[in-house]
């Protein structure tokens, strides 16, 4: 089966670091997602891109987050200054057309120190 | 805004029990996904249910969809060891447009015991 891919698996930062999460959409997917998932609690929604442009963001999506599609194949998450409760587990997420299945990739622990 | 809730939270059962996990949420829906995670892993995907009395199968577990009630339900017969995981429930908005984000449950924990 085809898979999200996501890199790296485990990032580290000090407070105020930019950081910078990839990932590999599977490769005839339209819709792009991320979503994070703090230790032990439910995941949460971030924020969705389609047609190269962003579709709909949640509250948590601030000024500090973004995200951008470089090329044919990434798509990236960009935190600008990192704050102590953005540490967890950040999974990207692709569908192709239709109302389908949503597939995750393996997901980025941010630890924020 | 949409809220999804999820009863139980902790469920512990033995193998070869039958049990249901629910799955309430707020708000008109088109489209409802079951998920399974194990500890420390990623989200796989179970069910994708996408109308009123829809019901999908796969192995023990069955997943039906009453959007009048705005319920659904995961069902697990006669249930085995490697099902022990947290289970899932998320809502997509019905904002219309496709790509709206899904709203999550807080997940049912479950354990099998042998």
């Amino acid at each position: 089966e085809p898979e999200v891919t996501q890199t790296p698996s485990h990032q580290v930062t000090q407070m105020g670091q930019e950081v910078i999460l990839r990932c590999v959409p599977i490769s005839n997917h339209l819709y792009f997602y991320w979503y994070r998932q703090i230790l032990g609690q439910k995941v949460e929604f971030l924020v969705s891109f389609y047609n190269n442009e962003i579709s709909e963001k949640s509250e948590i999506f601030d000024d500090q987050f973004s995200v951008e599609r470089p090329d044919g194949s990434n798509f990236t998450l960009k935190i600008r200054s990192t704050k102590l409760e953005d540490s967890a587990m950040y999974f990207c997420a692709s569908r192709g057309q239709g109302f389908e299945k949503l597939f995750f990739g393996s997901g980025t622990q941010l630890s924020v120190l | 805004e949409l809220k999804v809730e999820q009863n139980p939270l902790f469920l512990s059962m033995q193998e070869g029990k039958n049990y249901t996990i629910y799955c309430n949420y707020s708000t008109t829906s088109d489209r409802l996904y079951w998920y399974r995670q194990d500890p420390g892993k990623s989200l796989e995907s179970l069910f994708v249910l996408l109308s009123n009395g829809a019901v999908k199968q796969e192995g023990r577990l069955m997943a039906s969809l009453d959007t009048k009630a705005r319920l659904s339900t995961l069902h697990i017969t006669a249930a085995v060891h490697d099902l022990s995981a947290t289970y899932f429930c998320a809502v997509a908005s019905d904002a219309g447009g496709g790509a709206d984000g899904l709203t999550f449950g807080k997940g049912t924990h479950l354990i099998i015991q042998p």
